[in-house]
């Protein structure tokens, strides 16, 4: 089945403590990103990356870094979590590079950072 | 740049009864303009899209959307609500940049 997963669905952390959290693809699709979704806000994308090794910042990149060594994977790394990253976390995916295609999404990591 | 509104942060409507949800943008570029839903506790999939041709776009599941340039906008209807449409819809605008933008999305909520 052709899915973009994350893990954990939940967490729960203090500030400071490093986390991570995974993306994964099974679909080949070059163009990955990573969203946050707070209330009335909407989606705010924080990180994309048009291939392996090619990262760039979208929106509210502040506060997280990313990497892609894999095409299949893109995790978002806090180094430092705030309480103000407490968000709403997804991970998309899409065949090519440009805005005219569509986006899959994982689905969804609820980050509380205390 | 470009931008996103979508006018009604909630709609709250009887079941089977019609429905629409707006969405304005605007750009700089051509667009490619997207409608996507998000049921509860789960991740967004796409509704339906605008990329070029015919302005009016379907959805498999009874939904419509307008491409209207002169207006900018890109509303979205539904003749008959059921209660599983019950959702958050978001539009969304590509174009002229690998960053698509989002609107901060419309709570549809169907009562029976």
């Amino acid at each position: 089945e052709a899915q973009v997963t994350q893990n954990p669905r939940y967490l729960i952390t203090v500030t400071g403590k490093k986390l991570t959290v995974t993306c994964s693809q099974n679909m080949n699709h070059e163009y990955m990103s990573w969203y946050r979704q707070d209330p009335g806000l909407g989606l705010r994308q924080i990180y994309y990356s048009m291939n392996v090794e090619v990262t760039d910042k979208g929106d509210v990149p502040e506060g997280y870094k990313v990497s892609r060594k894999e095409k299949r994977n893109f995790p978002l790394i806090l180094e430092s979590p705030s309480p103000n990253q407490t968000s709403l976390y997804f991970c998309a995916s899409s065949v090519g590079q440009g805005v005219s295609y569509e986006q899959y999404f994982g689905p969804g990591t609820r980050l509380t950072v205390t | 740049a470009q931008s996103v509104t979508q006018l009604d942060s909630q709609v709250p409507v009887f079941e089977e009864a019609p429905v629409e949800l707006r969405c304005n943008y605007s750009s700089s570029v051509s667009v490619y303009l997207f409608w996507y839903v998000q049921y509860p506790n789960q991740g967004l999939q796409l509704l339906l899209k605008y990329l070029s041709g015919s302005t009016l776009v379907e959805s498999i599941n009874g939904f419509e959307a307008e491409f209207n340039k002169s207006q900018t906008s890109f509303h979205l209807r539904k003749p008959s609500v059921h209660i599983s449409d019950t959702a958050e819809y978001f539009c969304a605008v590509g174009g002229g940049s690998y960053i698509p933008t989002f609107g901060r999305g419309t709570s549809l909520i169907v009562h029976p």
